[in-house]
């Protein structure tokens, strides 16, 4: 079974430019988180959609972030404009409905804004 | 969210068994206790979780006390894989059922 897939894996970006992450989950995945983890730190969730629906994105900055999940599979967060405390890892996780729903993280992307 | 107290980091040794501790004492009576573990420069990866009783998986077991105010995760035979850092989780049943990290214990294995 193919697991959590990420791109890219490593990113550089200048303050203020954008920058966009992709997921694609666990085939038959309803369920896609994306978190940020900030270096030392456990990771914090930004958002969780069910299918393609947002079910929270309570700690979603949403003045410079930005999520979609398009026809309930593949997703896309998005940073406009970067700020220096934006550098983080971004990791993409997917989970199924039933059962003990244990999420499955993919690789994240290391994002370094100069 | 509930929240849970591990310590920041502990020690052991390849092939002896590891006892790692949460506390958890405002564990709701509908919280599940997870555990996940994060290999360096990976994602987290789902270790094992339960609600009452004790549970064993392949890769470790949970104990959960008879208050469940407290758990520990049982490594039965360390190796130089398992350093790691270890997070405990409560998980509610209702609304989002959101994972949320604390700092997690940083585990290591001297060979």
């Amino acid at each position: 079974e193919a697991g959590v897939a990420q791109s890219p894996r490593y990113k550089i970006i200048e303050k203020r430019q954008s920058v966009a992450f992709w997921c694609n989950p666990i085939s038959g995945h309803a369920t896609l988180y994306w978190y940020q983890q900030i270096l030392g730190q456990g990771p914090k969730l930004l958002i969780q959609f069910q299918n393609n629906g947002v079910v929270d994105d309570s700690q979603l900055p949403k003045d410079r972030f930005s999520a979609e999940r398009l026809k309930g599979v593949d997703s896309t967060l998005k940073i406009q404009p970067a700020k220096l405390e934006d550098s983080a890892v971004y990791l993409c996780a997917s989970s199924s409905i039933g059962g003990a729903r244990e999420q499955y993280f993919g690789p994240g992307t290391r994002l370094t804004v100069t | 969210d509930a929240k849970t107290t591990q310590p920041n980091s502990m020690e052991s040794n390849e092939e002896e068994p590891v006892h790692l501790p949460c506390n958890h004492s405002t564990i709701s009576g509908t919280d599940y206790i997870h555990w996940y573990r994060q290999l360096p420069s990976q994602g987290p990866e789902y270790v094992i979780h339960g609600l009452t009783s004790n549970v064993n998986n392949r890769m470790a077991s949970l104990a959960i006390a008879e208050d469940r105010k407290s758990s520990t995760l049982i490594l039965h035979r360390a190796t130089l894989r398992d350093a790691a850092v270890y997070y405990c989780i409560l998980r509610g049943i209702q609304g989002a059922q959101k994972l949320v990290f604390g700092q997690g214990t940083r585990l290591t294995i001297n060979p």
